[in-house]
């Protein structure tokens, strides 16, 4: 594997259920993030992770909850979300804070 | 003020022509200038990075670079079909910013 991985790819799930994102970054980087992306609007930036600590959570709901093991992973677990919540999940990665970053596939995430 | 500006679109340009992206930030100290290209339901892909004031040619594509009018653009010379893409803006100083990115169609 190389660059960025994200897994699932598509996920549908109901308003009940827990499941879990996963991302994996294959290029050494120091930092990684998560974003959604609603239909036809701009990146929103949800959490940022330098070094493993979190240093960015952007009011999002804590229905929302990142982890982040280990420099070369990243998890987003989800619990009881909504259907507003359906999103494209984007998790990125990069040298260190400010440098550019390298996005994986996404997860598709449809909550019904 | 928004901290990285780009214009939404559509943007409409015919194939053969040249395309222009335009981007404009308000931290003066940013040092890292990116542009992206997102194709719809696809993840954003880095395409030209540019740090210093003048041009940066690769290929088809030209990044321009002016920090005293704190402004950034993307030339694509040649518009082909395939170009047809969201192109992302995004500007370094403490952290890395988007804009809202472009929207832009080739027409054949």
């Amino acid at each position: 594997e190389t660059g960025v991985t994200q897994t699932p790819r598509h996920l549908v799930m109901g308003m009940t259920n827990k499941k879990s994102l996963k991302c994996e970054q294959h290029l050494g980087h120091n930092a990684m993030y998560w974003y959604k992306q609603s239909a036809k609007k701009p990146l929103e930036l949800m959490f940022v992770y330098s070094l493993e600590e979190r240093v960015e959570n952007n009011s999002v709901p804590s229905r929302f909850s990142p982890e982040c093991p280990n420099s070369s992973h990243l998890f987003l677990h989800l619990h009881t979300l909504q259907p507003e919540d359906s999103a494209l999940y984007l998790c990125a990665s990069s040298q260190g804070r400010g440098y550019e970053q390298f996005f994986g596939p996404g997860t598709r995430l449809t909550v019904l | 003020q928004k901290e990285v500006e780009q214009n939404s679109g559509p943007l409409s340009v015919p194939e053969g022509a040249i395309a222009s992206l335009n981007c404009t930030y308000s931290d003066r100290v940013s040092q890292s200038f990116f542009w992206y290209r997102q194709y719809s339901g696809k993840s954003p892909e880095l395409i030209m990075s540019i740090y210093s004031n003048g041009d940066k040619e690769d290929g088809r594509f030209t990044a321009q670079l002016n920090k005293a009018s704190q402004y950034v653009s993307l030339l694509i010379r040649d518009s082909q079909p395939s170009d047809s893409a969201t192109y992302l803006c995004a500007v370094n100083s403490e952290k890395l910013t988007f804009g809202t990115g472009t929207r832009l169609t080739i027409i054949p």
